[in-house]
């Protein structure tokens, strides 16, 4: 069945600081993609980044980026010189292409320290 | 700017009062979808549209409907809201295939008293 892990409930990391935020999946499906969300207290969704499963190199926005490892199906999201503006849940998510629902991980609550 | 919109953004209802959401997108999208999300839990959808097909996850409360009148617009009606129906509602479109990503409006938190 499919599945997305966010083994991370909730982190503290120092502003500017770089972190990382852990991502596992698990499909049978050989064509997906995989999605990061920010969604701060206000509430909205935020669409942060996408990887196709084909994809050759690692997708990047901005300072964020996903360190993505097929073999291993993780999708981890790198955010470089964190800001206090960071601080919000973030949510993996993953689309199977044979279907286009989303399918959620727990989220991870991020609070960035000043 | 294209975008999704939700209205209104909070919403205060009474135990077994009538309440209807409203989404509206200009994104020309054909599929969209509405979500509840309660307090530090993932989004949990209750149904979607691809155009005018009705599509209805099967763990649903029958207490929740949906209405798609045309592209651009549709409604989340709660026929008789419960306390356990207060959270917040989250509508999205996405193009059905490809790497289209689900495009949120901002939500509308309901409270039921």
């Amino acid at each position: 069945a499919q599945k997305i892990t966010q083994t991370q409930p909730g982190m503290f990391v120092q502003e500017k600081e770089a972190v990382t935020l852990d991502c596992t999946y698990d499909t049978s499906d050989p064509s997906y993609g995989l999605f990061w969300y920010k969604q701060p207290s206000s509430g909205e969704m935020i669409f942060l980044i996408y990887q196709g499963s084909y994809d050759q190199q690692n997708a990047t926005e901005g300072r964020y980026s996903l360190n993505f490892q097929k073999a291993r199906k993780s999708a981890n999201l790198v955010i470089s010189a964190s800001q206090l503006g960071d601080s919000a849940m973030y949510f993996c998510a993953m689309r199977e292409d044979s279907n286009y629902q989303l399918i959620w991980g727990a989220g991870t609550k991020l609070i960035i320290k000043p | 700017d294209a975008m999704v919109i939700q209205n209104p953004r909070y919403q205060v209802t009474q135990f077994g009062k009538p309440v209807t959401l409203s989404c509206s997108q200009t994104l020309n999208h054909n599929v969209m979808y509405w979500y509840q999300q309660k307090s530090s839990q993932a989004p949990k959808l209750l149904f979607h549209y691809y155009d005018k097909d009705f599509n209805n996850e099967a763990d649903t409360p029958d207490n929740f409907q949906s209405r798609r009148p045309n592209t651009s617009f549709c409604f989340l009606d709660i026929r008789s809201p419960g306390l356990g129906d207060a959270a917040m509602y989250l509508c999205a479109t996405s193009e059905p295939q490809g790497p289209e990503t689900q495009y949120f409006g901002p939500g509308t938190r309901l409270l039921v008293l």
